[in-house]
């Protein structure tokens, strides 16, 4: 079956306490995106990355980090997690060209840091 | 910079009538928009989108509309379902610059049987 997949679902840390959120997708898509949503505000950026080894940038960046060693996984880290990145987050992935828009997400990780 | 405007932000429809959301874009580089819906405790799903050399687009009881000239574009359900009930988000992304798509805050529709 495609999919994309996190890991872990819930999760509840501490600040401070470093964390990696792992995403994984099987449709050999170039594509990966990280979104964190927030009532209110939809579903905005942190990461993005156009193939292995090729990371960007997005509107949230701060106080996170990617990286894209492989095709498949694309893992979200957060070096010293703060309670302002208490958070429902997403990952994505897509074929990536032109005409073949069409992101699929990941079921979510909703992130609690106390 | 860049935002898409999306309203409203609740929706409560009857069973079996149309429900409408607007969104709005200020990327005029935007030439993508695709509309997902998520239902509780799942990832956002891709339901229908429309580029930008498209007027509109349908697909059984949904369609969406674009008005380039007026950065307008809308989602229209027909013959609603309680299964309808979801956030539906409206999204605008341009084909250049990775890929970059702007979300809508998202509209909480409910359909009452």
């Amino acid at each position: 079956e495609a999919q994309v997949t996190q890991n872990p679902r819930y999760l509840i840390t501490v600040t401070g306490k470093k964390l990696t959120v792992t995403c994984s997708q099987n449709m050999n898509h170039e594509y990966m995106s990280w979104y964190r949503q927030d009532p209110g505000l939809g579903l905005r950026q942190i990461y993005y990355s156009m193939n292995v080894e090729v990371t960007d940038k997005g509107d949230v960046p701060e106080g996170y980090k990617v990286s894209r060693k492989e095709k498949r996984n694309f893992p979200l880290i957060l070096e010293s997690p703060s309670p302002n990145q208490t958070s429902l987050y997403f990952c994505a992935s897509s074929l990536g060209r032109i005409g073949t828009d069409t992101q699929y997400f990941g079921p979510g990780t909703r992130l609690t840091v106390l | 910079g860049e935002n898409v405007e999306q309203h409203p932000s609740t929706l409560s429809v009857q069973e079996g009538d149309s429900a409408v959301i607007k969104c709005t874009y200020s990327d005029s580089a935007s030439n993508y928009f695709p509309w997902y819906k998520q239902e509780l405790g799942k990832g956002p799903q891709l339901i229908i989108d429309i580029r930008s050399n498209v007027g509109e687009k349908k697909d059984q009881r949904i369609a969406v509309t674009l008005n380039k000239t007026a950065k307008h574009f809308s989602l229209h359900i027909t013959e609603t379902q309680p299964e309808d009930s979801a956030v539906y988000f409206c999204a605008a992304r341009r084909n250049t610059g990775g890929f970059k798509t702007i979300f809508g805050a998202g509209t909480r529709l409910f359909v009452k049987a």
